[in-house]
């Protein structure tokens, strides 16, 4: 079945660095690759998504980079902020029986140090 | 428009006994779905729904039972509870899965 691989689970950085999660999928099918932001004791919310036609994806700090060819996508997030830090999952459509559904990566914990 | 909402937020329960996780939504999503969240696990699929009437499993199925009668409504059932499904369970909604999936708060279950 699809797996989603996520790299690394933990990750520490000073604030204002970069930070870089990477994921990598299985299923040359998969189409859409969103990003969860889950804060402690919280739900997990979306933060940014990639469709399989488009490359790459801006929102603010957070970006977000997509190589089908190579099966994984990344996410970055620029001059890191105290409050950046959480629980990140990646994830990939997958198709099933019925319909599509998402499979999610293990996770990645961020810790944002002033 | 409370969104997404699930009850209980906390549950403990005897190896073997039964419950329903109830969740609904007021955003007239077709597509929900049920995840378990362990430690170092993720958000693991246990199943999910892209209509009324319709219902597929997903990554871990298995000690889970799922209907969609209504758009709304989506419960889990835990036919006899194990330690092994402790967890915090999540529903999510949305207009299909490649959309933005909104999450309920979660319910936390204890097996003993």
């Amino acid at each position: 079945g699809e797996n989603v691989e996520q790299h690394p689970s933990t990750l520490s950085v000073q604030e204002g660095d970069s930070a870089v999660i990477k994921c990598t999928y299985s299923d040359s099918a998969s189409n859409y690759f969103p990003w969860y932001k889950q804060e402690l004791g919280k739900r997990p919310q979306l933060i940014i998504d990639i469709r399989s036609n488009v490359g790459e994806k801006k929102d603010q700090r957070i970006a977000v980079t997509l190589n089908k060819t190579a099966k994984h996508f990344s996410l970055h997030i620029t001059e890191t902020q105290p409050e950046d830090s959480a629980v990140y999952f990646c994830a990939a459509s997958k198709s099933h029986q019925a319909g599509t559904a998402l499979i999610f990566g293990k996770g990645t914990t961020l810790s944002v140090s002033s | 428009n409370a969104g997404v909402t699930q009850t209980p937020k906390f549950q403990v329960l005897k190896t073997g006994q039964s419950m329903t996780l109830q969740c609904a939504q007021d955003m007239n999503h077709e597509y929900m779905s049920w995840y378990r969240q362990d430690p170092g696990m993720g958000l693991r699929l246990i199943h999910y729904s892209v209509g009324a009437g319709i219902t597929d499993q997903g990554e871990v199925p298995n000690g889970y039972n799922v209907s969609r009668s209504t758009t709304e409504d989506f419960p889990l059932r835990l036919l006899s509870a194990a330690p092994s499904q402790t967890s915090v369970y999540f529903c999510a909604s949305s207009y299909s899965f490649v959309e933005t999936q909104y999450f309920g708060p979660g319910t936390r279950l204890l097996v003993l």
